[in-house]
């Protein structure tokens, strides 16, 4: 149990158009979704955290008109990347925390290319 | 998945006290990451020390590394009830994204 998908696993797109990654907790309900990113061979730096049927909370220095979070039920978060830049290119990665408990259930990654 | 160790599980300290947490690891790294959690939060990162680094400081944390016996350390000085949390570290290898997990230590600061 406790698996937790992203899609897409990896996208290329162009400058300026907008990408969305979708987050899903595949057996469990999730009230708090975590996003992630992460560039080659460093740390996971926390962008937001999403709660179900409320805004998301963004860490100081993310814009949050360039990445649009969507918690819409207990088991589906959405990031967009709007407008998307090269330098947005990078490893993004969602987690999933179940109502009770403390433990986050890594998704597997989608890895973004900005041409 | 979790192939790191870490130790103590648990730890409770007074405020003021120094607070050493200790991380084993299997395989080469790359880099080691040491990460805080508060109860119902993200992960934070804290610090990135890499293979040919021994120790690095930031703020009132000190992590060293030693690879001959793949073990990092982490340690937070004059802890302050703020810092109540539980603490994992992160290995990456030759994959660019992929980390490792420990367990984690729960650190108790009481007041």
């Amino acid at each position: 149990g406790a698996v937790v998908s992203q899609h897409p696993s990896w996208v290329i797109c162009k400058s300026g158009t907008s990408v969305k990654i979708e987050c899903r907790s595949l057996d469990f309900q999730a009230t708090t979704m975590f996003w992630y990113r992460q560039f080659p061979k460093q740390s996971l730096m926390l962008m937001a955290t999403s709660n179900e049927g409320s805004k998301a909370t963004y860490e100081q220095g993310v814009e949050k008109d360039k990445f649009l979070i969507n918690h819409a039920s207990l088991t589906l978060s959405t990031l967009t990347v709007t407008s998307a830049h090269p330098e947005d290119s990078s490893f993004y990665i969602c987690s999933a925390r179940r109502s009770l408990g403390n433990e986050q259930f890594f998704g597997p990654g989608t890895r973004l290319t900005v041409l | 998945s979790q192939q790191g160790e870490e130790d103590p599980q648990a730890l409770s300290i007074q405020e003021g006290e120094n607070a050493t947490m200790n991380c084993s690891y299997k395989t080469s790294i790359n880099n080691l990451q040491w990460y805080r959690q508060n109860s119902g939060r993200g992960l934070v990162h804290l610090i990135l020390i890499r293979s040919n680094e021994r120790e690095k400081h930031s703020g009132r944390l000190r992590v060293t590394l030693d690879t001959s016996k793949k073990s990092s350390s982490l340690l937070i000085t004059a802890s302050r009830a703020a810092d109540t949390a539980s603490y994992f570290c992160a290995t990456n290898g030759d994959s660019n994204y992929q980390l490792i997990w420990g367990a984690g230590t729960k650190l108790i600061i009481k007041p």
